[in-house]
């Protein structure tokens, strides 16, 4: 157990409509990344928060957004769904690192959405 | 981000030591080499990070040649539940001037461990 949870674990919905992922962090962890997997396009990047903040962003389609709310959980926000945003989305946090090393992410066990 | 470049697939027995080898020729001077394992269905698991020569924990070793071209991942003694993708990762954080801190992760190697 990595400490991060993701709520919910399945989410089966048709194209058009809209669903929102939720993910709590690691106690203490400033981070949060959110990843996209599918079987052909491997595990991406789509967005990253600090403390509140958006910091960076990956392979983020335009339908899709988030946040990061006060108490640190974060929301993905996918919107305009449509067959090929199916895929295992997953939650990650970190705290950050005190030197030059890249710090340590802890995956949550996903959401996998399923767009019929 | 670095590029690396990994064996597609790999297969042993319970027992054996296996080696993981990572290619990054185009290795930054800031950037370290970190690898996570991932499990079928799972979130993938941070297993050990290293910027020069020999990196040793309770999981796994992380040996790095002096220069720094590549990486190789050594698991003493598989298990079947050792079974799962590997990835190597190269880059640096955010914090230090370096890009974003999303992971770039490809394809990264699938161990299959047999009884």
């Amino acid at each position: 157990d990595s400490g991060v949870t993701q709520t919910p674990k399945h989410l089966i919905t048709a194209t058009g409509q809209r669903v929102t992922l939720r993910c709590s962090p690691r106690s203490g962890d400033l981070s949060v990344y959110w990843y996209q997997q599918s079987l052909d396009q491997g595990l991406q990047f789509l967005i990253q928060y600090y403390n509140g903040e958006e910091r960076a962003k990956g392979n983020i389609l335009e339908r899709f957004s988030a946040q990061q709310f006060p108490d640190l959980h974060s929301e993905l926000n996918l919107s305009s769904l449509e067959l090929g945003d199916s895929a295992l989305y997953f939650c990650a946090s970190s705290v950050p690192p005190s030197g030059a090393a890249p710090d340590t992410q802890y995956f949550g066990p996903g959401t996998r959405l399923t767009v019929l | 981000l670095a590029k690396t470049t990994q064996p597609i697939s790999m297969d042993s027995y319970e027992g054996q030591e296996v080696n993981i080898t990572c290619s990054h020729n185009n290795i930054a001077t800031n950037d370290y080499i970190t690898w996570y394992q991932q499990f079928p269905s799972q979130g993938p698991r941070f297993i050990i990070q290293g910027y020069k020569t020999k990196v040793t924990n309770e999981v796994a070793s992380l040996f790095i040649p002096a220069d720094r071209k590549s990486s190789t991942l050594s698991l003493p003694r598989v298990s079947l539940s050792d079974t799962a993708v590997y990835y190597c990762l190269v880059g640096v954080t955010i914090y230090s001037g370096g890009g974003a801190d999303g992971l770039t992760f490809g394809k990264g190697t699938h161990l299959i461990i047999q009884p």
